[in-house]
């Protein structure tokens, strides 16, 4: 079945101590990304990344880190975050956006709640 | 810089009436996507539709329907005839330049009352 899973589904942690959303994708797509959904705000693209070692920031970067060292996996990392990262996170991927007839397929979320 | 306006924050309709969400854009580019997608309050993202800017023509599926209007920016979303399986929120996607990032507007979330 072709799917994006995310890891964890729920995380309730505290200020600065370090965490990782882990992201996987069995479709062999190009573009991942991550997104931060907030009441009022929609999703707002955090990082994407078109291939193996290519990542760029989107809209709301700070605090956040990404890597792709594996064209299936975009982890994302709060090296140090802060309660303002509480926030519910979608992961996503693609062949590439708006290339091909495939539209970005989403994970189911990641509910991070930074105390 | 691409951004997408849902001005519609909330809307609620009796079952059966016949809904549009609004969905306004803006972008430099010639070339570009837009998107919507829905969101169940079970919270998962479920593409609707795709359309690229030199596709102006109208699409049909079901119950849904959609105007991509380029002279005007829209790009609107109708629901004939809504159901209570179509409460949920709702976004309007814009890919451009490049297609590499992607902005969402702010979600219209629609409850559909029995």
């Amino acid at each position: 079945e072709a799917q994006v899973t995310q890891n964890p589904r729920y995380l309730i942690t505290v200020t600065g101590k370090k965490l990782t959303v882990t992201c996987s994708q069995n479709m062999n797509h190009e573009y991942m990304s991550w997104y931060r959904q907030d009441p009022g705000l929609g999703l707002r693209q955090i990082y994407y990344s078109m291939n193996v070692e290519v990542t760029d920031k989107g809209d709301v970067p700070e605090g956040y880190k990404v890597s792709r060292k594996e064209k299936r996996n975009f982890p994302l990392i709060l090296e140090s975050p802060s309660p303002n990262q509480t926030s519910l996170y979608f992961c996503a991927s693609s062949t590439r956006v708006g290339d091909s007839n495939q539209p970005q397929h989403f994970g189911d979320g990641t509910r991070l709640s930074i105390l | 810089a691409q951004k997408v306006t849902q001005a519609q924050t909330e809307i609620s309709v009796v079952e059966k009436e016949d809904v549009t969400l609004d969905c306004v854009y803006e972008t430099r580019d010639t070339t570009y996507y837009l998107f919507w997608y829905k969101q169940p309050p079970s919270g998962e993202l479920v593409f609707l539709i795709r359309r690229n800017s030199f596709d102006e023509q109208n699409e049909i599926s079901g119950r849904y329907s959609w105007n991509f209007q380029k002279s005007t920016s829209s790009f609107n979303f109708t629901i004939t005839a809504s159901q209570v399986v179509d409460s949920a929120v709702y976004f309007c996607a814009l890919s451009s330049g490049g297609y590499q990032k992607v902005t969402f507007g702010t979600g219209t979330k629609l409850q559909v009352i029995p």
